[in-house]
């Protein structure tokens, strides 16, 4: 079976800068994940689906962050304009329907630098 | 979310059985405890859940007393590959999968 697929892997840009980030999850997952990981810390839930519904955003800074999940299978999250303090690793999790709410299958995440 | 306090750190040798505990005072009736260990450059990977007593799968064990105050992730005969960032978690299987980690154990296994 194959994981969860982000791309890019890596991405530096320069503040101001857009930048978008994919997220496949698993075949038959209905939840999707995103997530924010700060060096050192543990990961941060920025925003969870439920097929193509967003339905808990309260941690997505959304002046500049957006989310799409248009036909309830891969997303994408995008930040515009990026600032220095967004440079993280952006985790994408999914999770099976009825599957119990601690088991979630992360992706590899995408590492972000802003310079 | 019931807040969890765990070591930042511990150091094993391979052969060795690692104990990793977790405290979570305020944990709630409906709360279910969860492991996950993170490899650098990796996602965090689950590794156990539990509600009380014992529960064992291939990979480690998870031990919760009576009062679930607390629990410790136990990996037997640990090896390098071991080395890694583990997290404790706590949350109810009605929350709908929102988790909250913590800083993790960084656990560093030596030859």
């Amino acid at each position: 079976e194959a994981g969860v697929v982000q791309s890019p892997r890596y991405k530096i840009i320069e503040k101001k800068q857009p930048v978008a980030f994919w997220c496949n999850p698993i075949s038959g997952h209905n939840t999707l994940y995103w997530y924010r990981q700060n060096l050192g810390q543990g990961p941060e839930l920025l925003i969870r689906y439920e097929n193509e519904e967003a339905v808990d955003d309260s941690q997505l800074p959304k002046d500049r962050f957006s989310a799409e999940r248009l036909k309830g299978v891969d997303s994408t999250l995008k930040i515009q304009p990026a600032e220095l303090g967004d440079s993280a690793v952006y985790l994408c999790a999914s999770r099976y329907p009825g599957q119990g709410f601690g088991e979630q299958f992360f992706g590899p995440g995408t590492r972000l630098t802003v310079l | 979310l019931a807040k969890t306090t765990q070591p930042i750190s511990m150091d094993s040798y391979e052969g060795q059985e690692v104990n990793i505990t977790c405290s979570h005072n305020n944990i709630a009736t409906n709360d279910y405890i969860t492991w996950y260990q993170q490899f650098p450059s990796q996602g965090p990977r689950f590794i156990i859940q539990g509600y009380k007593t014992k529960v064992t799968n291939e990979v480690a064990s998870l031990f919760i007393p009576a009062d679930r105050k607390s629990s410790t992730l136990s990996l037997p005969r640990v090896s390098l590959s071991d080395t890694a960032v583990y997290y404790c978690l706590v949350g109810g299987s009605g929350n709908t999968g929102k988790l909250i980690f913590g800083q993790g154990t960084t656990l560093q296994v030596k030859p």
